[in-house]
């Protein structure tokens, strides 16, 4: 089954405790990217890979790395986190043809609900 | 500025009733996708339409169809006959083309309830 995993599904944890989220996907898509879900605002971008050792900042990267050594991994690194990265991530992928097509639509992980005390 | 704008935050409609859902973009790009994802209170995002930029036609999916006006640059989403399995939050969102660096982005959302 085509699908994005990401894990854990739930985290708690404290103020400048290093944690990683893993986001992995068997489809073979080029882009994969990272998300952050908060109450008003939408889905803001935190980063995007558009292959193996390509990555990019997205519209707010503060405070986060990701790491694509792998086609199929994306993880994302909180190396200190602090409060108001309390939120829902999304990791997401999708092909990259000449479009954009609908076959370039991203396919979602299930999401992290992070909170940091 | 920003590349997607979803003025309603909540919006309510009796069961059955058709609702238009409004998402309005800013692009340079001429080669540009349009993207609705229903996001249930479970939380996953679900993919429902797609409209491209060169598309003669509105799009269709089922229920769905998107009322795309590119001179106005908007792109609505229409729910015929609304169930209360609809009740969701809704997110337009646009894909630039290669030229413009092939990125995603999202509105802010509408949360939508379908009344019995």
């Amino acid at each position: 089954e085509a699908q994005v995993t990401q894990n854990p599904r739930y985290l708690i944890t404290v103020t400048g405790k290093k944690l990683t989220v893993t986001c992995s996907q068997n489809m073979n898509h080029e882009y994969m990217s990272w998300y952050r879900q908060d109450p008003g605002l939408g889905l803001r971008q935190i980063y995007y890979s558009m292959n193996v050792e390509v990555t990019d900042k997205g519209d707010v990267p503060e405070g986060y790395k990701v790491s694509r050594k792998e086609k199929r991994n994306f993880p994302l690194i909180l190396e200190s986190p602090s409060p108001n990265q309390t939120s829902l991530y999304f990791c997401a992928s999708s092909f990259l043809g000449r479009g954009p097509g609908r076959d370039e639509k991203l396919f979602f992980g299930s999401g992290t609900q992070l909170s940091v005390l | 500025a920003q590349k997607i704008t979803q003025t309603q935050p909540g919006m309510f409609v009796q069961e059955k009733e058709a609702v238009t859902l409004d998402c309005t973009y800013d692009t340079s790009d001429p080669s540009y996708g349009l993207f609705w994802y229903k996001q249930p209170s479970s939380g996953e995002m679900i993919f429902l339409i797609y409209q491209g930029s060169y598309d003669q036609q509105n799009a269709t999916e089922g229920r769905y169809s998107l009322n795309f006006q590119k001179a106005r640059k908007s792109a609505n989403l229409v729910i015929s006959a609304s169930q209360l399995g609809d009740s969701a939050m809704y997110f337009c969102a646009m894909r630039e083309g290669r030229w413009t660096g092939n990125q995603f982005y999202f509105g802010t959302g509408t949360s939508l309830t379908v009344i019995p």
